[in-house]
């Protein structure tokens, strides 16, 4: 059984912080990697994907992959309120289903 | 160029009742996946059609059940309708390219089951 683990949370942070979320998942044969923003009530919107070990930059988020200790994580630098939202975490094993597995999500909180 | 959509956006059936979602995917996917969410079990993968064809299946009961056109638009169809099944159903489409493959999903349909 593949697994995705994220923290529930709510996982609260001032405007203008950093916002760490983590997901660690099960299937050392993982490939690729995705984080997804769902807004309340709304679909899961693609931010960002990453398929190497090491960091992936766009604007203010941040992906980061260890593929070694089976973790991927997302950075959101100077965080909003508008980025007050579930976010998922998906993993694709790539083992041929190409169907990806994912997390249950967690919730941030952005306060001003 | 147009993203997925999904149609109708709320219904509202009873107990016993059918009913069909539709699915129409971003031009040019050929793959469409579908996920029940419900806020106590996540996202839960029902099955993936490519091709015209049943690729990859979830572990639903047979209630549930879908098809693709040659168009690549697909449908579900659930039977039989239970209270358990008032959640969001959620359409994906991708390219189907392999390990990069990336899916997009559509707006959802909100489904009540009293």
């Amino acid at each position: 059984q593949k697994e995705v683990e994220q923290n529930s949370g709510p996982l609260s942070v001032p405007e203008g912080a950093i916002a760490s979320l983590n997901c660690t998942y099960s299937d050392r044969g993982s490939q690729s990697f995705f984080w997804y923003r769902q807004y309340s009530g709304k679909s899961p919107e693609l931010i960002m994907f990453i398929y190497s070990n090491g960091d992936k930059e766009d604007g203010r988020f941040t992906a980061q992959l260890n593929k070694a200790s089976q973790y991927v994580s997302l950075l959101i630098r100077d965080s909003q309120p508008s980025d007050s939202a579930t976010y998922l975490c998906a993993v694709n094993d790539g083992g041929g289903s190409y169907i990806p597995t994912f997390g249950r999500g967690t919730s941030l909180i952005v306060h001003p | 160029k147009a993203g997925v959509t999904q149609t109708p956006r709320y219904l509202i059936k009873t107990r016993g009742q059918q009913v069909t979602l539709s699915c129409s995917p971003i031009s040019g996917h050929r793959s469409v996946s579908w996920y029940q969410q419900t806020p106590g079990q996540g996202l839960q993968f029902l099955f993936e059609y490519f091709s015209e064809t049943q690729r990859n299946k979830g572990n639903f009961p047979g209630r549930f059940s879908g098809r693709q056109f040659s168009n690549s638009r697909s449908e579900m169809n659930v039977s039989t309708l239970e209270l358990g099944d008032s959640a969001l159903y959620l359409c994906a489409s991708s390219l189907s390219q392999g390990y990069t493959d990336t899916q997009y999903f559509g707006p959802g349909t909100r489904l009540t089951v009293l």
